[in-house]
């Protein structure tokens, strides 16, 4: 079936070190890939998408590309802050009639200062 | 811009009574999902609606849960006869189809359900 496999957390970092949230799917055809961000006492919120393979989504500089070699979709920002501190969600939608996504267990991100 | 908006935001009830929460989906968003999410879990998909039409359910919903659309707008979500292990945080997202572009959701801020 489909599934995603995030990268378990906590993962605790230094202000302006780097980041990667590493995150692998399992689906049939051709998904759209998501990375939502959850801030502590808020919904989620969409990250960054992308639809195809190679392609690369980015916002806010965190950047993920689209590997179908790989089955990878891997969260990665160059200098994280501390308000980066959330949890990081993967998930896919595999589309051509169902549109629910799938997401993974997600990964929480602690910045510390 | 208004987003997604659930209501309530909280709710604690007893063990075998039953509960209804609403979604207000963006304006002119056709679907409407519902998602459930347990701690430290992501959110899993529980059933979605297109219009009016409710064209997916997942198997997590069992005959207790029931969800509705009436008109194509808002949502109700209904647990009858709750159980513990139905506390949960439940999701409500819309999103608005388009040919040729993936269903991007947005997500409201959840309904917090505590079963005593």
């Amino acid at each position: 079936g489909n599934s995603v496999t995030q990268m378990e957390g906590p993962v605790t970092l230094s202000e302006e070190a780097f980041l990667t949230i590493n995150c692998t799917y399992t689906a049939t055809g051709y998904p759209s890939l998501f990375w939502y961000v959850q801030y502590p006492g808020e919904g989620l919120q969409l990250l960054l998408k992308a639809t195809k393979a190679d392609d690369k989504g980015s916002n806010k500089g965190f950047e993920a590309t689209y590997r179908k070699e790989t089955t990878s979709f891997h969260l990665e920002k160059g200098s994280v802050q501390v308000s980066d501190s959330a949890v990081y969600f993967c998930a896919l939608c595999r589309g051509s009639g169902t549109y629910k996504y799938i997401f993974g267990t997600g990964t929480r991100l602690k910045v510390l200062a | 811009d208004t987003g997604v908006s659930q209501d309530p935001r909280h709710k604690i009830t007893k063990r075998g009574q039953n509960v209804t929460f609403r979604c207000d989906p963006i304006s002119e968003h056709n679907r409407l999902y519902w998602y459930r999410q347990t701690l430290g879990q992501g959110p899993e998909f529980l059933t979605y609606f297109q219009n009016e039409a409710q064209l997916e359910k997942s198997r997590l919903l069992s005959d207790r849960f029931s969800a509705e659309r009436p008109k194509g707008s808002f949502s109700t979500l209904e647990i009858q006869r709750t159980e513990q292990g139905d506390s949960a945080m439940y999701l409500c997202a819309s999103s608005l189809s388009l040919a040729g572009d993936p269903d991007t959701q947005y997500f409201g801020p959840g309904t917090r359900l505590t079963v005593l």
